[in-house]
């Protein structure tokens, strides 16, 4: 069966310092992936999203990005940390736009 | 550009009470609607979709197209339907790979 993976569980990190967030998923192949930001009194919002290796597509203006270096790795990154980004980080896989699967997210805190 | 409205922030009921939780969308297409849940400490986790017409731990959700709506309804809430609920709306056609737009979100609390 298919398994997501989110890495690391929480982070902590002062303003100005890089982020890298890793998700992985097993057990499927070509998966779409897709990373959202669950922010408080905001909701879920779609951050980018992959149809494969090496294509990202954005869908917000942001301080991040994203990279796809294998076809089950998804990596979200910065290179200087704002206050701003602090929330809840979701990864989500799917096929052929079928139902969305996802991770047990990385709540990340910028001071 | 499609957009998912969840109107209510916080959501509280009785046990035994019925429950309504509402969802309000703006899209061009035709739309393809669900409802997600998570649990306190659980991961996000798909409900139930309009296609597929069925109901899932005794919540319906019907879509409404005249009122552009998708509200969730359970008869009588219990206790473990506490949670927080996303009503999410998918791009069905073009190059949009099955992205999802979500609403705000709506935390239930079912009181004893």
């Amino acid at each position: 069966s298919q398994t997501i993976h989110q890495w690391p569980a929480t982070l902590v990190q002062p303003v100005g310092s890089p982020l890298s967030l890793e998700c992985t998923v097993e057990g499927t192949s070509n998966p779409n992936l897709y990373w959202y930001r669950q922010a408080a009194g905001r909701g879920l919002q779609l951050l980018f999203y992959s149809v494969g290796i090496g294509q990202i597509s954005s869908e917000v203006p942001q301080n991040l990005s994203a990279s796809r270096p294998q076809d089950r790795q998804f990596i979200l990154s910065s290179k200087k940390l704002l206050l701003s980004d602090s929330g809840f980080y979701l990864c989500a896989w799917n096929r052929n736009g079928d139902t969305q699967y996802f991770g047990p997210g990385t709540r990340l805190t910028v001071l | 550009a499609q957009r998912v409205t969840q109107p209510e922030k916080l959501l509280s009921v009785f046990k035994g009470a019925p429950v309504e939780l509402k969802c309000n969308y703006s899209y061009s297409g035709s739309p393809e609607l669900f409802w997600y849940v998570q649990y306190s400490r659980q991961r996000l986790q798909l409900l139930l979709r309009h296609i597929s017409r069925e109901s899932i731990k005794g919540f319906t959700a019907d879509l409404n197209k005249g009122e552009t709506s998708f509200h969730l309804k359970k008869p009588f809430a219990q206790e473990e339907d506490s949670a927080m609920y996303y009503c999410a709306l998918r791009n069905a056609g073009g190059t949009s790979y099955g992205k999802l737009t979500f609403g705000q979100g709506t935390i239930l609390t079912v009181h004893p």
